[in-house]
């Protein structure tokens, strides 16, 4: 198992750019959660899914969207990158709700 | 929704002595959660609480949920170098079960 996949691990990104943060676990799991950690930071919750096709608003999802079209997969979309949106992304996911989360090795974004 | 307070945000320690990390809710918690990261990398579980009044161990690490499922607390007997890094307690909340962080507590340790 490779557990939780995250790419890529580092990306710069211009004022106005969008891209995509990829995921994707192979553990069957049914909970994914995408969260962002700035410079000695806690964890701040973007979006989470209960499973495919069912995404929600964590605390700081403005500027960010999301997709759930499988249960392996929960891109991270940013659309118009600001450098607010500097930060280190984790993806995460458990088998259901409360129980242990696996992290991805994260993906360091910085918006220049 | 779903809030925990961690306390303190930053410890440094002698390599020796002990450390303590506390979680606190205005509510009552199902369950909770501990994870330690080390410095640049990602969060790793390292247990979980459900009942009340719960204490678990791993080797020189105490894990205490409250009696009112309002508090938990881990304690490092005797810290080592390897134990640099930041402890997150985090519990579940809204209703379809999203996972909140607390704000996290470094830990530092001189050898």
């Amino acid at each position: 198992n490779a557990g939780v996949t995250q790419t890529p691990k580092f990306r710069i990104l211009k004022i106005g750019q969008s891209m995509t943060l990829q995921c994707a676990q192979d553990m069957n799991h049914n909970y994914m959660y995408w969260y962002r950690q700035d410079p000695g930071m806690g964890l701040k919750l973007i979006y989470y899914s209960v499973g495919a096709g069912i995404t929600d608003k964590g605390e700081v999802p403005n500027g960010y969207n999301v997709s759930r079209s499988t249960t392996e997969d929960f891109p991270l979309r940013l659309e118009l990158a600001a450098p607010s949106q500097t930060s280190v992304y984790f993806c995460a996911s458990s088998y259901g709700r409360a129980t242990e989360a696996f992290f991805g090795q994260g993906t360091r974004l910085t918006v220049v | 929704g779903q809030q925990v307070m961690q306390i303190p945000q930053y410890q440094h320690v002698q390599e020796g002595e002990d450390f303590t990390t506390y979680c606190n809710s205005s509510t009552t918690l199902s369950n909770i959660q501990w994870y330690k990261q080390r410095p640049g990398g990602h969060p790793v579980f390292l247990i979980q609480l459900v009942k009340s009044g719960e204490v678990k161990k791993q080797k020189r690490l105490t894990f205490q949920f409250g009696e009112a499922k309002k508090n938990s607390s881990l304690h490092i007997t005797a810290t080592q170098t390897t134990d640099v890094g930041t402890y997150f307690c985090a519990v579940v909340g809204g209703s379809q079960g999203n996972l909140i962080f607390g704000k996290g507590t470094k830990l530092s340790v001189k050898p």
